[in-house]
């Protein structure tokens, strides 16, 4: 089993439906993270969380929302998604000290917003 | 902010030769990172870097880092086409532990 478990690996959503994206980490690591890749920007921090009861907006937060529901699970949620939502979200976890190779991807989540 | 710029953006190169990808960064710096991305997949952590100086190598790549120019270095010895694939470097700022990301380098080896 993998490490990082994004689910649904695929979706294709309609506009102002919502919609969740999961994932959840047997690596036993406290931080989380949510990011999305566009084609031509990299990947872009949505929202992270270092511990259960905190949770940080990264760069572009507007219209997410995220949960940590136990230290190895943390979703993300579109309230009502747009088409310009249309990308790829990974999920990834990095351990306290961040030591070599500590952060750690999921396979990623493909949503389609139409 | 951390603002973090990689070039070439796209990279075609032929089988047997050397290139190299540059990371600039524009603050302090904990750790550099570079992944791997193949279409469609996740991405493979391929080095750390920790200290100025750094230098890691694994088979055909080589990355180096120098914190005092807050640049980063790919660098591809003989190119096969095995090492086609986008390549990201990523940066941790000094006191936080999140990511900020280039926009990547699409390296196509040309046979």
């Amino acid at each position: 089993d993998a490490d990082v478990t994004q689910t649904p690996r695929n979706r294709i959503t309609k506009t102002g439906k919502r919609i969740m994206l999961e994932c959840s980490q047997t690596k036993g690591h406290d931080r989380m993270y949510w990011y999305r890749q566009d084609p031509g920007l990299g990947l872009r921090l949505i929202y992270y969380s270092f511990d259960v009861k905190d949770i940080n907006k990264g760069e572009i937060s507007d219209g997410y929302s995220v949960s940590r529901q136990a230290q190895a699970k943390f979703s993300l949620s579109l309230e009502s998604a747009i088409p310009n939502q249309t990308a790829l979200y990974f999920c990834a976890t990095s351990d306290l000290s961040g030591t070599e190779y500590g952060y750690t991807f999921g396979s990623g989540t493909r949503l389609t917003v139409v | 902010e951390l603002k973090v710029e990689q070039n070439p953006l796209f990279l075609s190169m032929q089988e047997g030769k050397n290139y190299t990808i540059y990371c600039n960064y524009s603050t302090t710096s904990d750790r550099l990172y570079w992944y791997r991305q193949d279409p469609g997949k996740s991405l493979e952590s391929l080095f750390v870097l920790l200290s100025n100086g750094a230098v890691k190598q694994e088979g055909r790549l080589m990355a180096s880092l120098d914190t005092k120019a807050r640049l980063s270095t790919l660098h591809i010895t003989a190119a096969v086409h095995d090492l086609s694939a986008t390549y990201f470097c990523a940066v941790v700022s000094f006191g936080n532990e999140k990511l900020t990301f280039g926009t990547g380098t699409r390296l196509t080896i040309i046979p």
